[in-house]
């Protein structure tokens, strides 16, 4: 099982530029949730895919957007990058149940986006 | 607003040392997770709780819903310990599923030889 996986490792974009960031969720799971992290806070919860439709989402604009393929895998794009965004991106997978039940979230190692 | 603080935000102890890190939270939640961060960013789910305490080697974690408290405890600390822990929530929602965690800022916890 590789768990959960996340590419590019690192990447450095200039402003105005647009990304995209991949996660595969860990073997069994159909649930994948973004998280941007910066520089010595805790994560922020960006969206979250499930059945190749977002979820839920947190408190960030519309240049972050996302896609879930059938597979589960999904992207995390953001476009017209800002100084702001260069951040640790997290993905996390796990597997969507019925009401009432928890799942253990599994997280990927990240990739570091700097934005010069 | 939802909110999830911790304390303390930095620790130094002594190997050996009992550790504990404290989570409180302002509304009701579905389940409470404790996070172990390692310099360079992987974040490794440790334990999570929606009632009572688990127990996992030298780590136990204990949650209480009234009060919306949780304690994570580390016995027998040692320099491998060292990281940053992180309290997350899951706030209640009716939807169901696995859903989006609201974190701490955590705790950066270093422990000397």
């Amino acid at each position: 099982d590789a768990g959960v996986t996340q590419s590019p490792t690192h990447l450095i974009k200039t402003r105005g530029q647009q990304v995209t960031l991949r996660c595969s969720p860990k073997s069994g799971h159909d649930t994948v949730s973004w998280y941007q992290q910066a520089l010595g806070q805790g994560p922020q919860f960006i969206f979250q895919y499930y059945e190749e439709e977002e979820r839920q989402r947190g408190n960030f604009p519309d240049r972050f957007s996302g896609h879930q393929f059938p597979n589960y895998s999904s992207e995390l794009n953001v476009n017209a990058l800002l100084l702001g965004d260069s951040a640790l991106y997290l993905c996390a997978s796990s597997l969507g149940v019925l009401a009432g039940y928890q799942e253990t979230q599994y997280f990927g190692p990240g990739t570091r986006l700097l934005v010069l | 607003k939802n909110e999830v603080e911790q304390s303390p935000q930095n620790l130094t102890a002594q190997e050996g040392e009992f550790i504990t890190i404290n989570c409180s939270y302002s509304v009701g939640i579905s389940a409470l997770h404790w996070l172990q961060q390692h310099p360079g960013g992987g974040i490794v789910s440790l334990f999570m709780l929606s009632s009572g305490k688990k127990k996992h080697g030298r780590l136990i974690a204990t949650i209480n819903i009234q009060e919306k408290h949780s304690s994570l405890h580390i016995t027998a600390s040692h320099p491998r310990d060292s990281a940053v822990y992180i309290c997350a929530v899951q706030f209640s929602y009716s939807g169901g599923g696995a859903d989006g965690l609201t974190f701490g800022k955590g705790t950066h916890l270093i422990i000397q030889p």
